[in-house]
């Protein structure tokens, strides 16, 4: 299974860039990385997935090295409203099914 | 509306007790997910199933369990309530089984409260 690491928490500035790096070195070949927002008392919702090098939406970009040991999560100027928990996820086999376990997330603290 | 529907959305109930809870996956999406969130904890995986069998299983008690219908809606069975079963539940579907590109989409959850 590819457990994943991440800072327990962050804090930032409205308008800074925040960067927030998941370590996952048992990753499997075959394995995506994605990453969730989740506002208190809501579910996590997808803000980005890749699987090398980097990709780019309208919300986030993140970074993956060729090893895939790691990923950044790069969130550009962040507002008050981004203030949330971040979670890396890494897809795992189990028995042919997925087992999909959050790590325990970065808790991400915007100020104005 | 993440096109994921839970319900009930509250619950409150007693120790010892049963509920139900359930959840009807995204159209299309063929893989239903549970997990356990305790206060302030992280999301805890249950257990997956796709198109009607299960396909993993993770920090499950025997107490608890769940099935998916003939029409993809799932239902997570809690029994013998203890105050530590109190905690949010989601469900979340996705539209493969595979470990590929497992993009979840959660619903809204369900806030168990045993008192």
């Amino acid at each position: 299974l590819a457990k994943t690491t991440q800072p327990i928490s962050m804090d930032s500035y409205e308008g800074q860039e925040v960067n927030i790096t998941c370590s996952h070195n048992n990753i499997a070949t075959n394995d995506y990385i994605t990453w969730y927002q989740q506002f208190p008392s809501q579910g996590p919702r997808f803000i980005i997935q890749g699987y090398k090098t980097k990709v780019t939406n309208e919300v986030a970009s993140l970074f993956i090295p060729a090893d895939r040991k790691s990923s950044t999560l790069s969130l550009p100027r962040v507002s008050l409203s981004d203030t949330a928990v971040y979670y890396c996820l890494v897809g795992a086999r189990h028995n042919a099914g997925n087992m999909l376990t959050f790590g325990g997330g970065t808790r991400l603290m915007v100020k104005p | 509306d993440s096109g994921v529907t839970q319900t009930p959305k509250h619950l409150i109930t007693a120790t010892g007790q049963r509920v139900t809870l359930r959840c009807s996956p995204r159209s299309g999406d063929l893989s239903v997910y549970w997990y356990q969130q305790s206060l302030d904890q992280g999301l805890q995986f249950l257990i997956q199933y796709y198109n009607g069998e299960e396909r993993a299983k993770g920090n499950i008690l025997e107490r608890f369990s769940a099935q998916q219908f003939p029409d993809l809606h799932s239902e997570l069975n809690l029994s013998s309530l203890e105050l530590g079963d109190s905690a949010l539940y989601f469900c979340a579907s996705s539209s493969t089984g595979s470990a590929g590109a497992n993009v979840l989409t959660f619903g809204a959850g369900s806030r168990l409260t045993v008192l």
